[in-house]
């Protein structure tokens, strides 16, 4: 069964810094990984989509990169702002029966102080 | 597109009412997916349909859910009778598969207590 974690569940940095956000995930048979973001009583924002053939993937100061037989992702954010404060989740999409379904990780709560 | 719709944003209910969960997904996407967002178990998986019908139910709870799709551009979620253990927020998203590309894009959720 597919599980995934994030860690830290939580971050506080100051406004400027650069920061990696860290995924990990038990199976390693999976069609590709997503990168969300979500803010405080809202739905999810889809950031960055990695296939299982790619090693990365970039949008503007994001940059995710996908590790499969490791089984580990990252999320780096270059020159993080306040704005950038919001709970971040990865989610992986697995094959065989389960293979359109989404297993979300827990989600890590960024704070970027001004 | 104005991206997936869901009705209503709120709802407040008392245990043991009907409730009902609406959905409006993307125009041309062809699978529909409901999940439920609570603090002790995170993003769950309810239903998803493809092309209007469902296809894999395992992640719902129990008999009291139900999932309907009646045509491509619009489906809904009821719960009857509600129970305060429902409370939580509902989302549904919805994606097209092109080869292994299956993209989800997620509405912004309906927020359900049930007192």
């Amino acid at each position: 069964k597919q599980e995934v974690t994030q860690i830290p569940a939580a971050l506080s940095v100051p406004e400027g810094e650069n920061l990696v956000l860290n995924c990990s995930f038990t199976d390693s048979a999976i069609y590709n990984l997503q990168w969300f973001r979500q803010d405080p009583g809202k739905g999810l924002t889809s950031l960055l989509l990695i296939q299982s053939s790619q090693r990365e993937q970039t949008s503007g100061r994001l940059n995710a990169s996908l590790d499969k037989s490791s089984g580990r992702s990252t999320l780096y954010i270059a020159a993080s702002q306040p704005g950038d404060s919001a709970t971040y989740l990865c989610a992986v999409k697995g094959k065989g029966d389960s293979s359109y379904k989404l297993i979300f990780g827990s989600g890590t709560r960024l704070l970027v102080r001004p | 597109d104005a991206g997936v719709i869901q009705s209503p944003r709120h709802e407040v209910t008392e245990m043991g009412q009907e409730v009902t969960l609406r959905c409006k997904p993307i125009s041309g996407h062809d699978y529909l997916f409901w999940y439920r967002q609570t603090m002790m178990r995170g993003l769950e998986l309810l239903i998803y349909f493809n092309n209007n019908v469902p296809i894999d139910d395992s992640g719902m709870p129990e008999d009291r859910f139900s999932a309907k799709m009646p045509n491509a551009s619009f489906s809904t979620l009821k719960i009857q009778p509600s129970e305060p253990r429902d409370s939580a927020v509902y989302f549904c998203a919805s994606s097209f598969m092109l080869g292994s590309y299956n993209e989800q894009f997620f509405g912004p959720g309906t927020r359900l207590t049930v007192l």
